[in-house]
């Protein structure tokens, strides 16, 4: 069955980038039903949707975050990538990808990876 | 943006019992909406889509109503397994922005 795994390090020092790079596997992500999308949560509080990306490329971003983030894909690795620059402490948080169902119309997240912990700190 | 408001943002109640969560959107979002369960230390699990289809898999006690702005998630006879958090999510197309309402704790009385 479909799988993710996020992957990338686990520290970053703030004002620099954060990199992370989910990996699907059992299925294609060049799927034309689904986009695929970054979620986070910092420690004991909810999740902020991030952003999605369809393996054409095209992408939709968080207001909130827009200006910070950019969300990538390799369909020949079958990944998608998450960057966000000038990280502060307040990007402190688990990040999950996960599958985007889109039939015509965005659809609910019905596939997540376990969540990777990425703390901001020098 | 459209924001969601959950309620309440924390419940006790007991084995067997019916529990309803609501879910109240700033602006109209259709079918929209989607709920969650998350346990410490795991990944959320879609239960419901489009506010009432039940996720394959997904126990029947589960279910989901609403459309418009409010809408609801009701477990009807409550599991130990059930105690999590529940969070509700919009997909809104225009913006294209999927925001999360504020999560719920269930908590065994």
């Amino acid at each position: 069955q479909l799988q993710l795994q996020e992957s990338g390090p686990g520290l970053v020092k703030p004002s620099e980038t954060l990199s992370l790079t989910c990996t699907v596997s059992g299925g294609s992500i060049s799927s034309s039903s689904y986009y695929w999308g970054w979620i986070r949560q910092p420690p004991g509080k909810g999740l902020e949707w991030i952003g999605s990306i369809y393996y054409s490329g095209s992408t939709y971003y968080n207001p909130s975050l827009k200006s910070r983030v950019t969300i990538s894909v390799d369909t020949s690795k079958n990944q998608f990538s998450l960057k966000l620059s000038s990280v502060t402490a307040a990007d402190t948080a688990v990040y999950y990808c996960a599958r985007q169902r889109w039939y015509q119309l965005p659809d609910a997240f019905d596939i997540w990876g376990q969540g990777t912990m990425v703390t901001v700190s020098s | 943006a459209i924001q969601l408001t959950q309620s309440p943002s924390s419940l006790s109640a007991s084995v067997g019992d019916r529990v309803t969560i609501t879910c109240r959107a700033s602006q109209g979002i259709s079918s929209a909406l989607a709920w969650y369960q998350q346990k410490p230390g795991k990944a959320p699990k879609l239960l419901i889509y489009d506010a009432s289809s039940l996720e394959s898999g997904v126990p029947s006690r589960f279910s989901g109503s609403g459309s418009g702005t409010d809408f609801t998630l009701t477990i009807s006879s409550l599991q130990p397994e059930d105690f999590a958090t529940y969070y509700c999510q919009q997909f809104n197309s225009y913006p294209h922005v999927y925001s999360f309402g504020q999560g719920t704790k269930l908590e065994i009385k």
